[in-house]
């Protein structure tokens, strides 16, 4: 089946604690992307890649890092997370960036930072 | 700068009446895609309708269609004869080709609830 696959799906923790949050898409799609979604805010994209070892900057990139050593991975890692960053987060691929490309979302991951 | 603007923060609609959800946008882009995702209570994000920019004819998904007017920079989803199942939040989104580098941007959303 093809699909976009993250964990955890949920995760509480403290702040500091370093964490990953893991996407997998077994779709063979160059693009993937990450968003948060927050209460009247929709979803805003934190980081994007276009392809292996390519990845840029998104609305919202304070407080994250990404890698996309592999075309199927795309993890987030938190390095120090804070209260700010509790909110739902969404990982999303898509064939191509251009732009007539559905992007395919996974599951989400609900993230509490205490 | 790309912008996308839902007005409607929340809708009860009756159950089997057609309802019309808001979407305008803003781009210097000439190509585009706009997008509608919808999320239930459950929380995935589920592929609606794809209209492009260049595309001459409204395009439709069975229930779904787009009311999309260029000159206006307007999007709107058409959902007919609503059914319970339609109670969700609703997501506008836009891509552009040149400008933003891949980058895609969502709507604040629009709640609807339909009622029995």
């Amino acid at each position: 089946e093809a699909q976009v696959t993250q964990n955890p799906r949920y995760l509480i923790t403290v702040t500091g604690k370093k964490l990953t949050v893991t996407c997998s898409q077994n779709m063979n799609h160059e693009y993937m992307s990450w968003y948060r979604q927050d209460p009247g805010l929709g979803l805003r994209q934190i980081y994007y890649s276009m392809n292996v070892e390519v990845t840029d900057k998104g609305d919202v990139p304070e407080g994250y890092k990404v890698s996309r050593k592999e075309k199927r991975n795309f993890p987030l890692i938190l390095e120090s997370p804070s209260p700010n960053q509790t909110s739902l987060y969404f990982c999303a691929s898509s064939r191509t960036g251009f732009e007539q490309e559905t992007q395919y979302f996974g599951p989400g991951t609900r993230l509490l930072v205490l | 700068a790309q912008k996308i603007t839902q007005t409607q923060p929340g809708m009860f609609v009756q159950e089997k009446e057609a309802v019309t959800l808001d979407c305008t946008y803003d781009t210097s882009d000439p190509s585009y895609g706009l997008f509608w995702y919808k999320q239930p209570s459950s929380g995935e994000m589920i592929f609606l309708i794809y209209q492009g920019s260049y595309d001459q004819q409204n395009a439709t998904e069975g229930r779904y269609s787009l009311n999309f007017q260029k000159a206006r920079k307007s999007a709107n989803l058409v959902i007919s004869a609503s059914q319970l199942g339609d109670s969700a939040m609703y997501f506008c989104a836009m891509r552009e080709a040149y400008s933003s580098a891949s980058k895609i941007i969502f709507g604040s959303g629009t709640r609807l609830s339909i009622r029995p």
